[in-house]
């Protein structure tokens, strides 16, 4: 089945700093998705992403739908300690395929 | 107005008992999920019901039965607790029949301690 990478399972970073987390397929995906999770919380979804290049922001975060439709990257610009939590990739195939979750990337952030 | 709502949020029980987890949703979403995150934090999809149909069911033990009421309420009964069923369960619900170009919207979570 379809798998999607994310590394490395976790990152810590300095408040102010900006950060990029990549989550990478050998398989063709039409749809990106980044979800956060907070402690104790659901994931909630920060950005979509569509269209093979697109890219997309939503205040401090920006995210792109690779070309190859293999990859997508999410960056965080200038870092807050509220920045913390899990980030997840998710990607669907076509439109009546299950979503597909990755692993998820541990973000710390120092104050 | 909490959207996916799910109770309860803590739940701690013994080995072989019998216990529900809720979930309802004020969306209007015609698609409900159940999620199971381990401790590594995977998310790992349990079942999916349209409209009260089930429409995907993962290998999931037969101990696991949900039932969907109507198309706002996903319930999920678990028979006979194991230690390995202890995880953090996320009800989800989307618009549309599957997941397709519809973003999830997930509860809080419940968690649940088998002991």
């Amino acid at each position: 089945g379809q798998q999607l990478n994310q590394s490395p399972q976790s990152m810590f970073i300095q408040e102010g700093e900006d950060v990029s987390m990549n989550c990478t397929s050998s398989s063709i995906f039409n749809t990106w998705l980044w979800y956060k999770q907070d402690p104790g919380e659901g994931p909630v979804l920060l950005i979509a992403l569509y269209k093979a290049g697109e890219l997309t922001s939503n205040g401090r975060l920006t995210a792109q739908f690779g070309i190859t439709r293999k990859d997508s990257f999410l960056n965080i610009s200038a870092s807050i300690p509220s920045d913390v939590g899990i980030y997840f990739c998710a990607g669907l195939t076509g439109a009546n395929s299950k979503l597909t979750f990755g692993k998820g990337i541990t973000l710390s952030v120092r104050p | 107005d909490t959207a996916v709502s799910q109770t309860p949020k803590y739940l701690v029980t013994q080995m072989g008992n019998d216990k529900s987890i809720k979930c309802e949703q004020n969306l209007g979403h015609d698609t409900m999920y159940w999620y199971k995150q381990d401790s590594k934090k995977f998310l790992k999809i349990m079942f999916s019901y349209n409209n009260k149909e089930l429409i995907i069911n993962e290998t999931v033990p037969n101990r696991f039965s949900p039932k969907s009421p109507d198309k706002a309420h996903l319930n999920l009964h678990i028979n006979s607790l194991e230690l390995g069923d202890s995880a953090v369960y996320f009800c989800a619900s989307s618009q549309g029949r599957a997941s397709g170009a519809n973003v999830l919207t997930f509860g809080a979570g419940s968690r649940l301690t088998v002991l």
